[in-house]
C-alpha cells in the first residue's frame, strides 16, 4: 500500500531563517506530487506541483520554491522565511490518470509558525 | 480562472440529516472531489463525482449537476465525529482547486 510522509510535523522558526520541508512517498512510482498551504481562516492554496523528476509548477508567486530531487521526494524551501509563510503545509500524491485516479491523498502536513 | 464557493459554517444536530452546498466556476472540469478535514489533520478523501447525478456512500452522499456548476455533500444520521471541515474541490485540466471549506458542527 501506499504511505505518504512529512516532517517534521511541527516547526517554530524566526523571520528571516531559511526553511526545508520534506515529503516522501511510498508504495508508488512516477505520482505526481503537490504542495499545498493552508492558513487561518482560509482554503487550501495549491502552492507547487511536480509530474516528474526535476519538474516544477508554480502555482503562486511568493518566496517559497519546491524541488524534485527523487522520483518519490519532494522538498519544499525558504531562504527567507515572511511571517506570512505561517500556516499548515500540506504535501498530496495523486496517480494521474482518469475518474477517481485525480484523487488526491495527503501527508499528516507541517504546522509552520513564523515569529 | 476557478472559482469555488460554500457556506463557511453550518450547525446540525446528532441524528439529523445536514446538507453542504457547493457551487463553481472553473476553466475545465474533470470531476468534483468532497474531502473531510478534523482541525490540525489532512483532509481525507470522501467522495467523486464527474457525471450528473447522486452516488451515496453509506451514509454520505453526493451530487452534482455540470450544467448548473452545483454539487453536495449531504450527510444522514449524523454523529459527533462528523464535526468537522467540508472542502468541496474541482479538478480542472490538472490540479485540483479547493472551496474555503464548511465547518460543521454537531451538537448533541
Amino acid at each position: 500500500s501506499q504511505t505518504i510522509h512529512q516532517w517534521p510535523a511541527t516547526l517554530v522558526q524566526p523571520v528571516g531563517s531559511p526553511l526545508s520541508l520534506e515529503c516522501t512517498v511510498e508504495g508508488t512510482s512516477n505520482p505526481n506530487l503537490y504542495w499545498y498551504r493552508q492558513a487561518a481562516g482560509r482554503g487550501l492554496q495549491l502552492l507547487f506541483y511536480s509530474v516528474g523528476i526535476g519538474q516544477i509548477s508554480s502555482e503562486v508567486p511568493q518566496n517559497l520554491s519546491a524541488s524534485r530531487p527523487q522520483d518519490r521526494q519532494f522538498i519544499l524551501s525558504s531562504k527567507k522565511l515572511l511571517l506570512s509563510d505561517s500556516g499548515f503545509y500540506l504535501c498530496a500524491w495523486s496517480q494521474f490518470g482518469t475518474g477517481s485516479s485525480y484523487e488526491q491523498y495527503f501527508g499528516p502536513g507541517t504546522r509552520l509558525t513564523v515569529t | 480562472g476557478q472559482n469555488i464557493d460554500q457556506p463557511t459554517e453550518m450547525t446540525a444536530t446528532e441524528g439529523a440529516i445536514v446538507q453542504i452546498n457547493c457551487t463553481y466556476q472553473t476553466s475545465g472540469f474533470n470531476g468534483l472531489f468532497w474531502y473531510q478535514q478534523h482541525a490540525g489533520e489532512a483532509p481525507t478523501f470522501l467522495s467523486y463525482n464527474v457525471l450528473d447525478g447522486l452516488e451515496e456512500k453509506g451514509r454520505f452522499s453526493s451530487f452534482l449537476s455540470r450544467s448548473k456548476g452545483y454539487s453536495y455533500l449531504l450527510l444522514k444520521e449524523l454523529q459527533m465525529k462528523d464535526s468537522a471541515s467540508y472542502l468541496c474541490a474541482v479538478i480542472g485540466y490538472s490540479t485540483l482547486t479547493f472551496g474555503k471549506g464548511t465547518m460543521l458542527l454537531v451538537s448533541p
